[in-house]
């Protein structure tokens, strides 16, 4: 079966710095996410990571502090620019799910990237 | 936008009990409902999900039903076993589109 995979798994930063995450996913899915998880909360859609054009963001994110390539249709990197200690959390890549004969509409989590910034 | 209301926000029951948990949604256009379960330290995972033009899903011990009017959808568990205790988040969205996740139901299924 298909696999997602996310690299780092996790990290230590220091305040100021950028942390690159990659996403890479054993066959070539539509649609492509970045979650954002904080300590003990709920999933909060960052952007949707859209193939050979910009990332299409929600509110409260923005290109500058959170960009996004999308260059193929299995790959996917978000950076976390300028961190600070409240950008520590998990980061989740998701796919839809049509490669595992489900339908578009589904989405499967990458196994995540914790990040702590110090 | 869309907004999605979960509760309770912590359930117990004993095992063999059942658990139910309740969505609601602001958003009439969101025609997909997933529900996902996350153990500790682990991704989310899809468990079972509802469309809307269907009222009710069943996958052993799991179900889901949906009252469009009302815009609320809950999950239920029977027969709960301690393997169930974990975070369980609700979700909609517009085909798979801008999915908002619920705020989380911590489930612990006692022994």
């Amino acid at each position: 079966s298909a696999v997602i995979s996310q690299k780092p798994s996790r990290d230590i930063c220091q305040r100021g710095t950028s942390l690159t995450i990659q996403c890479q996913v054993d066959s070539q899915v539509t649609m492509m996410f970045w979650y954002r998880q904080q300590p003990g909360q709920s999933l909060t859609l960052i952007a949707t990571a859209n193939q050979g054009s910009e990332a299409t963001y929600e509110s409260g994110f923005v290109i500058d502090k959170f960009p996004i390539s999308r260059p193929n249709l299995t790959f996917s990197t978000l950076t976390v620019s300028n961190m600070s200690p409240e950008d520590s959390s998990i980061y989740l890549c998701s796919v839809t799910g049509e490669i595992w004969g489900g339908s578009y509409n589904e989405q499967f989590f990458g196994p995540g990237t914790r990040l702590t910034v110090l | 936008g869309e907004n999605v209301e979960q509760h309770p926000s912590t359930l117990s029951v004993q095992e063999g009990d059942s658990a139910v948990i309740k969505c609601t949604y602001s958003d009439s256009a969101s025609n997909y409902f997933p529900w996902y379960k996350q153990e500790l330290g682990k991704r989310p995972q899809l468990i079972i999900d509802i469309r809307s033009n269907v009222g009710e899903k069943k996958d052993q011990r799991i179900a889901v039903t949906l009252n469009k009017t009302a815009k609320h959808f809950s999950l239920h568990i029977t027969e709960t076993q301690p393997e169930d205790s974990a975070v369980y988040f609700c979700a909609a969205s517009m085909g798979g589109f801008k999915t908002i996740f619920g705020a989380g139901t911590r489930l612990f299924v006692k022994a």
